[in-house]
Formats: C-alpha cells, structure tokens, sequence
C-alpha cells in the first residue's frame, strides 16, 4: 500500500536557521507529492505539490521542496524561518483521496 | 471568495449518542473528502463525494459512520452510537474536481469530544 514516512516528529531550530523537513514515500511510479502547514488551532494550508517536470518546486512563505526519485524522498527546506513558521507540516500523496505522514512539529526558538 | 466551512466548530457528547458534523464546500467544487485527525492515527482519509457518482466509503472505521452530499454540495458526516475513541478532530476538504493532481481545500474541523 501506498505510504508516506515523517521521520522526524518534533524538530527545533534558531529563528534564522535553514529548516529541512524529511518525507519519504513509498510504491507508486509517478506520486503525486504535497506539502501542507498546519497552524494550531488552523485547518491545512497547502504550501507546495509536485507532481511532474522540475524536481525543485517553489511554494509560498518561502519555501520549497526538492523531489528526489532515486531517494523517494520529498523533502521541504527553508533557507531562513521565522517564528511565524512554527506550526505541524505534513507530507502527502495523492491517489485522489491524500495519504498523509504522521507530521512533523515545527518549534522556533527566539 | 468563501473557503471550506464546517460547523459546529466543537462538539462534546455522551458515549452512546449520535451525532452529526457538516461541511460546507467551496462553491463549484465537485469533490468532497471527509479526513479524521487523531492522536493515535494521523490525518486518514474517511469517505469522498465526486459529483452524483457514489461515493468512496473505503476509509469508514466502522459501520457507525456514514455521510451523505445533499445536492452535489453540503455533507453530512453522522456517526452513530459514538464512542471514546471516536474522539478526534474531523476535517472536511473540497476541490474542484476529484484527481490526484487537484488542489484539496480544507475546512477549519469540528473537534469532537465523546465523554
């Protein structure tokens, strides 16, 4: 079965320090990739998707994630995060219905 | 332009009641999934509405739950008899149409509480 994988559950960085977020998925030729941020007390927000074409995709607030096959990964970075990035980000597949991964807790520190 | 919505925002029962969540989806959209947020168990998928197509029930937990789309827009999402473990906040999503490719708007959720 299809399957996405965050292994990190809670990670904590410096505000202005690089962020990367790891997601790795399994089976599937073509998997259609999302990103969304969860704000507390907020619904999903969609940050980015990728679905063909350049691996590297831009997404809003600054973000982007890079779509690495041979890894069958999809990992979300951010050169410089703020303390408003911190909230619950998840990864997803779509097979129409989004198969999510477990999220991963974003804290920011001052 | 309006987003998903959801009422009521919180919900609190009895162990053994029923209870009903509804879901407002972006005007025009054509799809509708239903997600349960839980400690436990994630985000996972529950139940999806294309159209007049009958739905994809394949995520229902149990036959306590079930959802129905009046009107190719507002759903409801019933569960019956709750129980504690039904406790979880449950998320509604739209898109325009139903694909894998297709952008999923989400609802701010209504959090049940079954005592």
């Amino acid at each position: 079965a299809q399957s996405v994988t965050q292994p990190d559950i809670h990670i904590t960085v410096s505000e202005g320090a690089s962020l990367e977020l790891r997601c790795n998925y399994s089976y599937g030729a073509t998997p259609y990739l999302f990103w969304y941020v969860q704000s507390p007390g907020q619904g999903l927000q969609l940050l980015l998707k990728y679905f063909s074409g350049d691996t590297l995709v831009q997404g809003i607030k600054g973000f982007e994630a890079e779509f690495k096959r041979s890894q069958s990964s999809f990992n979300l970075r951010k050169p410089s995060v703020h303390w408003s990035d911190a909230a619950e980000y998840f990864c997803a597949r779509s097979q129409g219905n989004l198969i999510f991964g477990k999220g991963t807790k974003l804290s920011v520190k001052p | 332009g309006a987003g998903v919505s959801q009422s009521p925002s919180n919900k609190v029962t009895e162990k053994g009641k029923d209870v009903e969540l509804r879901c407002d989806p972006i005007s025009g959209h054509t799809a509708l999934y239903w997600y349960r947020q839980s400690l436990g168990q994630g985000l996972e998928f529950l139940i999806y509405f294309q159209g007049n197509s009958a739905p994809d029930k394949s995520g229902l937990p149990s036959d306590r739950f079930s959802a129905e789309r009046t009107g190719g827009s507002v759903s409801t999402l019933t569960i019956q008899r709750t129980q504690q473990e039904d406790s979880a906040v449950y998320l509604c999503a739209s898109s325009l149409v139903r694909g894998a490719v297709d952008e999923q708007f989400f609802g701010p959720g209504t959090r049940l509480t079954v005592l």
